[in-house]
């Protein structure tokens, strides 16, 4: 059963860069079915998709924080990170690290996050 | 920017049946997944590919779509269905993924 974990600081301050990893278990990140995903959730708001990398580097990054993220993997350690540079109290928020399909069926792609971390709460503050 | 569009809050008796709707024109070209999240939990997934299910999901859970709209369908909604509920698709350029804000769903 594939497991995820995140782990990194639970307050970071104003400007400075938030780094999150997560680790895998109960298989291997380094798989061509699957993409490894980040999402965070404001308190009391919505889901929002930051990024998503897959097995040969290639990243995708949510355009209204492009400028900001990085996702990068470790497949020796088995984990996969997130680093958000010039923080601010709008990305307090818990994140989530999760296992993100795409696929095809019936000739429509699809995308589906089918297993989540627990997540870890992130506060911005001074 | 393209978007996907949810009530933000539904209501529905113990036992009877509701939908809950998602609407963005990317629906029409590519397959909605749907998501269930409890209060202080990670999101879990109930839908995938429209109307595929996950092992271990009740079969009261369906999903639909047509057109610009996927639809999360609960027969007979039970006590512990009570939760917000997303829908994820694709934006426009269909690079990135889009969640939409979420449905909170009562159960009366």
């Amino acid at each position: 059963q594939l497991l995820l974990r995140e782990s990194g600081p639970g307050l970071v301050k104003p400007s400075e860069t938030l780094s999150l990893s997560c680790s895998v278990s109960g298989g291997s990140i380094s798989s061509n079915s699957f993409y490894r995903a980040w999402i965070r959730q404001a308190p009391g708001k919505g889901l929002e998709w930051i990024g998503s990398i897959y097995h040969s580097g290639t990243t995708y990054y949510n355009p209204s924080l492009r400028s900001r993220v990085t996702i990068s993997e470790d497949v020796s350690q088995n984990q996969f990170s997130l680093r958000l540079s010039s923080v601010t109290a709008a990305d307090t928020a818990v994140y989530y690290c999760a296992r993100h399909v795409y696929d095809i069926l019936s000739g429509y792609y699809f995308d589906s996050f089918d297993v989540w971390g627990q997540g870890t709460m992130v506060a911005v503050s001074s | 920017s393209s978007e996907l569009t949810q009530d933000p809050a539904v209501s529905v008796a113990l036992g009877q049946t509701v939908s809950i709707t998602c609407q963005g024109d990317t629906l029409k070209s590519y397959y909605a997944s749907w998501y269930q999240q409890k209060p202080g939990q990670a999101p879990s997934l109930v839908i995938y590919a429209k109307d595929r299910r996950p092992s271990g999901i009740p079969d009261r859970f369906s999903g639909s779509g047509s057109g610009n709209t996927a639809s999360l369908t609960i027969t007979g909604a039970q006590a512990e269905d009570e939760a917000d509920y997303y829908c994820n698709s694709r934006d426009r350029s269909g690079t990135h993924v889009l969640f939409g804000g979420g449905t909170k769903l009562t159960v009366l």
